[in-house]
Formats: structure tokens, C-alpha cells, sequence
């Protein structure tokens, strides 16, 4: 159990568009959903931190109208990047901690490869 | 603030031999320290995790890690290598105030050699 999948598993997009990514726990209620994005050959950076019907909460120095994230719910998170460009190239992954567990333990999704063009 | 260093970006050891990642923290509190492998287009998958207790902690596939608080280490070990373990492996810190956020090393990917 405490699988977590991400819809689209690549995606690449035009300059100025908005890309939506899904982040969904299939098999657990997630009580927190984590935003990581990681360069190549560097460490995952963690961008928010959202509760399911609460605003996320940003890291210093991410954009939270940039990267809009949305928590409908107990079992799926989104993170929209708006009006994309180049620079916003990475791969994002999302991890969730699950209700009823303690919370030092996170299953990360497979992540989303984002390639703006 | 804490960080995560992982040496050795790349490490490479024959099938059958010992398997030795290393990972230095530094945290201005006892931290929860945390190792987690990402096989190909997979997420990553907890190994193990060390919060209070026992300073050696085992975890799946074989693997134990030993937190070692005066040298600010946490070095992942296993005695015998198999190719299934080829893999990008995270070291990961976060504080234990009840923190659910981890800061993690740049990873180390492990290649076996037949």
C-alpha cells in the first residue's frame, strides 16, 4: 500500500502556457501533500507544503502565484505553473504523508518531467 | 538551517562486495535522518529511518545505516552488493519537532558491476 501516482508523467509545453500536474495518494488518505522540484544532478528542494482545504504553505523564494497549488482534497493535490517559461524546466515531485501515520514518513509520487519550450 | 552531503555522486562496487554510501549532516537539533532509493522512473521509496532509539537501523532489502552524532554521519551500508541495487540513493534530514519537512542531499547513484 501508500502508492502515489502523478498525471502526466512528461510534458512539454510552449512558452506562456499553464501546465497543470496531478498528484494523487490511490490507496491512502493523504493528511499533507509535499511540491518538490529537482535539477538535474542536485538535491529534490522542497516548494510547498499543502493540507487537504488550506492554503498551501510556499518555501522562501518560490512564487506562489507562479505555482499555483490546489488540495481538493483528502486524496489528490495539483500544481498548476502558469505562464511557463524555459527556466521553469524540471522535474517536479510530489510526496504525501498518510492519516493516521506518523508524519516522518512521506511515499513520493514517480514525478513529472516539465520541458518548456 | 540544516544540510545534507552526500560524497560521492557516483559510486560504483562489484556484485557481492560491500555497498558504502556516505552521508554527513548538519542540524542545530537532534535530527530525524532519513535514506530513500529511486529506481528509474520510479518515486522514491524509503530504505530506512533513524528518529530516537538504537543509533543502527535496518531497513529493506538488506540494507542498515548507523547514526553516528559525533561525527555528524549517516552512512548507508550493505555487506553484499546484487545488480538490483543499482539505483539513485537520498540521504534526507529533517528536525524532530515534529517537522514533516526534509532537506535532502544531492543523492549518490550506485552502479553494480557483474
Amino acid at each position: 500500500g501508500a502508492v502515489v501516482s502523478q498525471h502526466p508523467s512528461w510534458v512539454i509545453c510552449k512558452s506562456g502556457t499553464s501546465v497543470k500536474i496531478e498528484c494523487r495518494s490511490l490507496d491512502f488518505q493523504a493528511t499533507t501533500m509535499f511540491w518538490y522540484r529537482q535539477f538535474p544532478k542536485q538535491s529534490l528542494m522542497l516548494m510547498a507544503t499543502s493540507n487537504e482545504g488550506s492554503k498551501a504553505t510556499y518555501e522562501q523564494g518560490v512564487e506562489k502565484d507562479k505555482f499555483l497549488i490546489n488540495h481538493a482534497s483528502l486524496t489528490l493535490s495539483t500544481l498548476t505553473v502558469t505562464s511557463a517559461h524555459p527556466e521553469d524546466s524540471s522535474f517536479y515531485i510530489c510526496s504525501a504523508t498518510r492519516l493516521g501515520e506518523g508524519t516522518d514518513t512521506q511515499y513520493f509520487g514517480p514525478g513529472t518531467r516539465l520541458t518548456v519550450l | 538551517a540544516q544540510s545534507v552531503t552526500q560524497l560521492g555522486s557516483h559510486v560504483s562496487v562489484s556484485e557481492g562486495a560491500l555497498v558504502l554510501l556516505r552521508c554527513n549532516y548538519s542540524s542545530s537539533v537532534p535530527p530525524y535522518l532519513f535514506w530513500y532509493v529511486q529506481y528509474p522512473n520510479q518515486g522514491l521509496q524509503l530504505l530506512l529511518k533513524y528518529t530516537t532509539g538504537a543509533t543502527l537501523v535496518k531497513g529493506i532489502n538488506g540494507f542498515e545505516a548507523e547514526f553516528k552524532k559525533s561525527e555528524t554521519s549517516f552512512h548507508l551500508t550493505k555487506p553484499s552488493a546484487h545488480m538490483s541495487d543499482a539505483a539513485e540513493y537520498f540521504c534526507a534530514v529533517s528536525d524532530d519537532f515534529g517537522n514533516e519537512k526534509l532537506t535532502f542531499g544531492t543523492g549518490t547513484r550506485l552502479t553494480i558491476i557483474p
